[in-house]
């Protein structure tokens, strides 16, 4: 069964550096998001992109972050000064459309950040 | 998007039938209902979708009665293996805006041998 697969496993950073978190959704998915959860938290709903732009942003979701699909199979998320509250682990997930089908999620990046 | 209560925490054995119940006393008559399981330092895994009635597939069967204010994920003869988290979400389907998913606490359950 196809997969999303998401890189680095283990993100370890220091305050205010940036980080970029990859993504390689379902080759043949139009729908791309990620959510975060903090440790012993929810997971929550950051962004969602379609067609090469963000459709939805969630509160969190600030200037500090920013999304790409740079090519034809990669997703990735960007946070430009990382803060310690940024630790947690960042969920990518694809869907085929937005109407009524699953989304699929990757394992996810730990992001810790020192 | 309808607001969902489910229990916190279950306790199975291995080989048992699990019942978790999901109340949405508002949801709305284009509302899907969805669930989701999540296995510690893995992403959620969608388990089954239903509008009305009953689903089922090789995982689960969803129990959704006439008037919808409710749900039962039913789970049978449970491993060691289905000890996770799982989650109930009712939302719209589709039409931008609406595909994003709201994780509540979700019900954690676990299975004893």
């Amino acid at each position: 069964e196809p997969e999303v697969t998401q890189t680095p496993s283990h993100q370890v950073t220091q305050m205010g550096q940036e980080v970029i978190l990859r993504c390689v959704p379902i080759s043949n998915h139009l729908y791309f998001y990620w959510y975060r959860q903090i440790l012993g938290q929810k997971v929550e709903f950051l962004v969602s992109f379609y067609n090469n732009e963000i459709s939805e942003k969630s509160e969190i979701f600030d200037d500090q972050f920013s999304v790409e699909r740079p090519d034809g199979s990669n997703f990735t998320l960007k946070i430009r000064s990382t803060k310690l509250e940024d630790s947690a682990m960042y969920f990518c997930a694809s869907s085929l459309t937005d109407s009524n089908q699953p989304q699929h999620f990757g394992d996810g990046t730990r992001l810790s950040i020192l | 998007l309808a607001k969902t209560t489910q229990p916190i925490s279950m306790d199975s054995y291995e080989g048992q039938e699990v019942n978790i119940t999901c109340s949405h006393n508002n949801i709305a008559t284009n509302d899907y209902i969805t669930w989701y399981q999540q296995f510690p330092s893995q992403g959620p895994r969608f388990i089954i979708q239903g509008y009305k009635t009953k689903v089922t597939n090789e995982v689960a069967s969803l129990f959704i009665p006439a008037d919808r204010k409710s749900s039962t994920l039913s789970l049978p003869r449970v491993s060691l293996s289905d000890t996770a988290v799982y989650y109930c979400l009712v939302g719209p389907p589709g039409n931008g805006g609406y595909n994003k998913l709201i994780f509540g606490a979700g019900t954690r359950l676990a299975v004893h041998p």
